[in-house]
């Protein structure tokens, strides 16, 4: 079946620092990769997304891109804020008998401090 | 646009009794929602995919008869837990697909303590 795996958290980081949250995927066929950010007490909103390989998809100075090949889907910020602070969901979208489901890593809490 | 609202977003309630939780798409209409529940600090594990018109789909391991889940219109699911007990307490989270863009959007949670 689908699975994601993402690094363990909490992240700690000064702000203005360099962000990378490792996201690995294993799926059959050819699924759409998301990351979502989820803030204390609240739902989840979708960061970005991407849906081919090589495909990259981008929001908020966030970053990430379809590697097929290393079945990888790596979140990365050049310069993080305080605002950025919130836990992050790597997550695949494929065709799995019941149609599209959602498959979520278990999320990296990151904490930006000043 | 694709704004998804859950009510209430916090209900505390008595062992044995039952709660209901809606989740509405308020600017489109979503053939297809889908029911999560949250555990602190832990990932979001899908409970059942809701389908307007039809029964509800669950996944293995969710009770379906405790987990009641309605999908009357193409706007509006409701997932009841009946019969709750402190296990149940949770964060349960659904989201709405926009078939045009086959995007899962959130509802904000509804964060249910049994006491």
């Amino acid at each position: 079946g689908n699975s994601v795996t993402q690094m363990e958290g909490p992240v700690t980081l000064s702000e203005e620092a360099f962000l990378t949250i490792n996201c690995t995927y294993t799926a059959t066929g050819y699924p759409s990769l998301f990351w979502y950010v989820q803030y204390p007490g609240e739902g989840l909103q979708l960061l970005l997304k991407a849906t081919k390989a090589d495909d990259k998809g981008s929001n908020k100075g966030f970053e990430a891109t379809y590697r097929k090949e290393t079945t990888s889907f790596h979140l990365e910020k050049g310069s993080v804020q305080v605002s950025d602070s919130a836990v992050y969901f790597c997550a695949l979208s494929g065709l799995t008998g019941g149609g599209n489901k959602l498959t979520f890593g278990t999320g990296t809490q990151l904490k930006v401090e000043l | 646009g694709a704004v998804v609202s859950q009510h209430p977003s916090w209900v505390i309630c008595k062992s044995g009794t039952s709660v209901k939780i809606e989740c509405r798409s308020l600017d489109f209409q979503a053939t297809t929602m889908f029911w999560y529940r949250q555990f602190p600090k832990q990932s979001l594990m899908l409970m059942a995919t809701s389908n307007e018109g039809s029964k509800a789909t669950y996944e293995q391991g969710v009770e379906k008869d405790k987990f009641l889940i309605n999908h009357a219109s193409l706007t509006l699911s409701t997932l009841t837990v009946t019969s709750a007990h402190p296990e149940d307490s949770s964060f349960y989270i659904c989201s709405a697909r926009l078939a045009v863009y086959n995007e899962q959007f959130f509802g904000p949670g509804t964060r249910l303590t049994v006491l």
